[in-house]
């Protein structure tokens, strides 16, 4: 089955810096990569993905990017802010079957 | 709308209790609904899914099960509580295709 990986556990940052987590995937038929972010104690909520028609997505400070040849993505959020501090998580699915499997999680930690 | 409840936000059981977790959905006709386990400071695990009420499958049991009693509501339990049943149990909808939305999720703690 599909193995996501994310490569950072920890990634600490100056504020208005920028940060990247990059994931990678194996199951080549993967076509949807969401990306969630869960803060200290709570659930996680969604914040923005890219489907595998593109290779760049982008929302405000954050920006997502496909390279389905390596079978890799990476999250990258500019100008980063303290409320930014959280575990982000990568996803990939297949549009069909209903498995959505998760990256271990990346700790950012935004430091003023 | 749409919102998604779980309940209790929080339990602290011994083990070899039973367990019974509660998730609804409201605002949302025939949703898929999902139940995940996130071990202390870990990765989720997918561990059902349901599509149609009546329907569960099982991605990994974890000595768990659950069902779907009603369109808009989704039940994990088990009849005998382990230790390594603890941890963060997530609730989720599907909008779309694919995008996820979790409920706040119940803790618990098995002693």
């Amino acid at each position: 089955g599909e193995k996501v990986e994310q490569h950072e556990s920890t990634l600490s940052v100056r504020e208005g810096d920028s940060a990247v987590i990059n994931c990678t995937y194996t199951d080549t038929a993967s076509s949807y990569f969401p990306w969630y972010k869960q803060e200290a104690g709570k659930s996680l909520h969604f914040v923005i993905d890219i489907r595998s028609n593109v290779d760049r997505k982008q929302s405000q400070r954050l920006t997502v990017l496909l390279d389905k040849k390596a079978k890799r993505f990476s999250l990258h959020i500019t100008a980063t802010q303290p409320e930014d501090s959280a575990i982000y998580f990568c996803a990939a699915s297949r549009n069909s079957n209903n498995r959505i499997f998760f990256g271990d999680g990346t700790q950012l930690v935004v430091k003023p | 709308a749409q919102t998604i409840h779980q309940w209790p936000v929080a339990e602290i059981k011994a083990v070899g209790s039973p367990l019974s977790l509660g998730c609804t959905i409201k605002g949302k006709s025939s949703p898929n609904l999902y139940w995940y386990w996130q071990a202390t400071g870990g990765t989720l695990q997918q561990l059902f899914y349901s599509i149609t009420v009546g329907q569960v499958e099982s991605v990994v049991q974890l000595n768990l099960s659950a069902s779907r009693p009603k369109d808009d509501q989704f039940i994990l339990s088990t009849e005998k509580l382990l230790l390594s049943h603890s941890g963060f149990y997530l609730c989720a909808w599907i909008q779309g295709a694919e995008t996820l939305y979790f409920g706040s999720g119940t803790r618990l703690t098995v002693l």
